[in-house]
């Protein structure tokens, strides 16, 4: 069975970095593009940024383009979304899913809140 | 960037009922669409992909059409479990955008 288990909750100040995690499991994890979506509070899904862990291609939206970092690690199955400076604005639930293909999101990690608050 | 635009807004709707969703691409995406499922609370659920395939474990009640710049999403005589809000997104090109969501509610 694929699993994407995130890490938990954040509660971070504005401009402190932040590094939040996927670890995949019951697939293949080179094989497979996975990826972030962004939604904030009471609001829609929005596309993020893909990576293939088996050569690290990576794949932003320009929207997201040079204020996040999708990475992986595939000698322990996770995918990373980090940033260097959070706003309030970045305040949102994060999910990570792994592709079918390079085209849609089929597998759903529960989410990782991030609130970030002076 | 392609923008997806979803209609109606909102459905009020009675169980049993059919659900008729609309999404309209601002340019062809060929059959390159999706359509997810969110519940609150909980990550969204892939059910359509390539404009008219069921994803796994899917009911048949869900069924989904169109190509190039126009796409539905119907979902016959609706159970109580799918209230829910329902986006479609593309993958024609990146980023794979999502249209803003119709939500389903009980009438």
């Amino acid at each position: 069975e694929v699993q994407l288990v995130q890490s938990g909750v954040e509660v971070k100040k504005p401009g402190e970095s932040l590094k939040i995690s996927c670890k995949g499991s019951g697939y293949t994890f080179t094989s497979y593009w996975i990826g972030w979506v962004r939604q904030m509070p009471g609001k829609g899904l929005e596309w993020m940024a893909i990576i293939y862990p088996g050569d690290s291609d990576t794949r932003y939206s320009p929207s997201f383009q040079g204020q996040v970092t999708i990475s992986a690690d595939k000698s322990i199955s996770t995918a990373y979304l980090q940033w260097s400076s959070l706003k309030a604005s970045d305040t949102a639930m994060y999910y990570c899913a792994r592709l079918y293909g390079d085209q849609y999101f089929q597998h759903w990690g529960q989410g990782t809140l991030v609130t970030v608050s002076s | 960037e392609i923008v997806l635009t979803q209609s109606p807004a909102t459905l009020s709707l009675s169980p049993g009922e059919r659900a008729t969703l609309s999404c309209r691409a601002s340019q062809s995406v060929s059959s390159y669409l999706a359509w997810y499922q969110q519940k609150p609370g909980q990550a969204p659920r892939l059910l359509i992909y390539a404009a008219s395939n069921r994803a796994t474990g899917i009911p048949a009640r869900f069924s989904g059409s169109g190509s190039g710049t126009d796409f539905t999403l119907t979902i016959n005589s609706l159970e109580p479990e799918d209230f829910a809000v329902y986006y479609c997104q593309h993958r024609y090109n990146w980023p794979g955008t999502f249209g803003q969501g119709t939500k389903v509610e009980i009438k």
